[in-house]
């Protein structure tokens, strides 16, 4: 096990709604980033936290919102959800500049 | 702009036998590292290897290896003596070296199958 914990493990949202998924880093990590893998594809980098502040975001519209709290524990919030927003997310947490370390991933389904 | 590419979206290989999953990479960095991640159906991303740009030598972590090839831009995986337990999503990934966080770029994945 890495140490990285996220939850929920399952989630079902209706189109519209708002959802917020948790992770908790690895001891002393610094640094949070969060993956969107739709079925069948590769992880898409969503946007990175470092010490609170965001630090580098992909290609997500705004309704991707993010927090990383004083103990790096971390957040993701989606708005509005749309159906494409069904997906595995992952949340991955590192000292800065270091291996990066995955958690098991949020599976989201939006109806 | 950074891209992965994995060709090969399902790999069958025998007990016990060598597998090689491809990997091509294309980036205007000079500086980056390349990563191996083992997802099982599970979903978490296991760490396999690493292979920096500047790394002279091939990197090793037990049955595995990076064949890492910087004038093709390429760094296949090699899994040798294959187990059952080896069946799962192969991810290669690139981060830039600058970056320092976890800004990972990911291919598509290979889907290996270890068959008894």
């Amino acid at each position: 096990e890495t140490g990285v914990t996220q939850s929920p493990t399952h989630l079902i949202k209706t189109r519209g709604q708002q959802v917020t998924l948790r992770c908790s880093s690895q001891s002393g990590h610094n640094t949070v980033s969060w993956y969107q893998q739709a079925l069948g594809q590769g992880p898409q980098f969503i946007f990175q936290y470092y010490r609170e502040e965001e630090n580098g975001r992909g290609n997500f519209p705004p309704r991707f919102s993010g927090l990383q709290f004083p103990n790096y524990s971390s957040e993701l919030n989606v708005n509005a959800l749309e159906l494409d927003d069904s997906a595995l997310y992952l949340c991955a947490s590192s000292l800065r500049g270091l291996e990066a370390f995955f958690g098991q991933g949020t599976r989201l389904t939006v109806v | 702009a950074q891209k992965i590419t994995q060709t090969q979206p399902g790999m069958f290989v025998q007990e016990k036998e060598a597998v090689t999953l491809d990997c091509t990479y294309d980036t205007s960095d000079q500086s980056y590292g390349l990563f191996w991640y083992k997802q099982p159906s599970s979903g978490e991303m296991i760490f396999l290897i690493y292979q920096g740009s500047y790394d002279e030598q091939n990197a090793t972590e037990g049955r595995y290896s990076l064949n890492f090839q910087k004038a093709r831009k390429s760094a296949n995986l090699v899994i040798s003596a294959s187990q059952l337990g080896d069946s799962a999503m192969y991810f290669c990934a690139m981060r830039a070296a600058l970056n320092t966080g976890n800004q990972f770029y990911f291919g598509t994945g290979t889907s290996l199958t270890v068959i008894p």
